[in-house]
């Protein structure tokens, strides 16, 4: 079966520090790989998805940016945080099924930036 | 663009309850639906799915109907329980550059109590 891992559980970073979340799933191949951010009482926002190896598209600009070495690793990086990138993260994953196609989440990483 | 629209929260509601959360969506074409639940700390689980008009999709006791000429997808279920204490998103999928992407609402965070 398909597992999805995520860490850090949690991270508290200081403003202007670096950041790398990094998201591995197992069990498939190929997978289409998602970045989210949920930032309290604002919903679910993509930031990044990725088709394959080296292919990142960006949903939002911002001080974030993604990479995908491997099939079935990605990583969320900043160079600089920002307070308003506190927030909890979330990778998804997911595999064409036909037409259409169900995203699954991993456990999420909690980043508080003071 | 696509959007999603759930009904505000939170809810509380006592244990064997029914439930109903109300969740309208505007899109082009035939979208996908889904409803996701989010327990205390954790990820999105994925509860139950629709891709066609007039489907139903199940899980757990909750159920949810494909709408398409109301273009809604309304979370049911007949007796809920204290561990269903948790937020629930209502979200659509859409096609674009070789990925599926998730729309979703905003969440409504139910409350049961004994």
């Amino acid at each position: 079966s398909q597992t999805i891992h995520q860490w850090p559980a949690t991270l508290v970073q200081p403003v202007g520090s670096p950041l790398s979340l990094e998201c591995t799933v197992e069990g498939t191949s190929n997978p289409n790989l998602y970045w989210y951010r949920q930032a309290a009482g604002r919903g679910l926002q993509l930031l990044f998805y990725s088709v394959g190896i080296g292919q990142i598209s960006s949903e939002v600009p911002q001080n974030l940016s993604a990479s995908r070495p491997q099939d079935r690793q990605f990583i969320l990086s900043s160079k600089k945080l920002l307070l308003s990138d506190s927030g909890f993260y979330l990778c998804a994953w997911s595999v064409p099924i036909g037409e259409r196609e169900t995203q699954y989440f991993g456990p999420g990483t909690r980043l508080l930036v003071l | 663009g696509d959007s999603v629209t759930q009904m505000e929260g939170p809810v509380t509601l006592s244990e064997e309850a029914c439930l109903t959360i109300n969740c309208t969506y505007t899109a082009t074409g035939y979208p996908s639906l889904f409803w996701y639940v989010q327990y205390p700390g954790e990820g999105l689980q994925l509860l139950l799915k629709a891709t066609k008009a007039d489907d139903k999709g199940s899980n757990k006791g909750f159920e949810a109907t494909y709408r398409k000429e109301t273009t809604s997808f309304h979370l049911e279920k007949g007796s809920v329980q204290v561990s269903d204490s948790a937020v629930y998103f209502c979200a659509l999928s859409h096609s674009g550059a070789g990925s599926y992407q998730l729309t979703f609402g905003k969440g409504t965070k139910l409350s049961v109590i004994p």
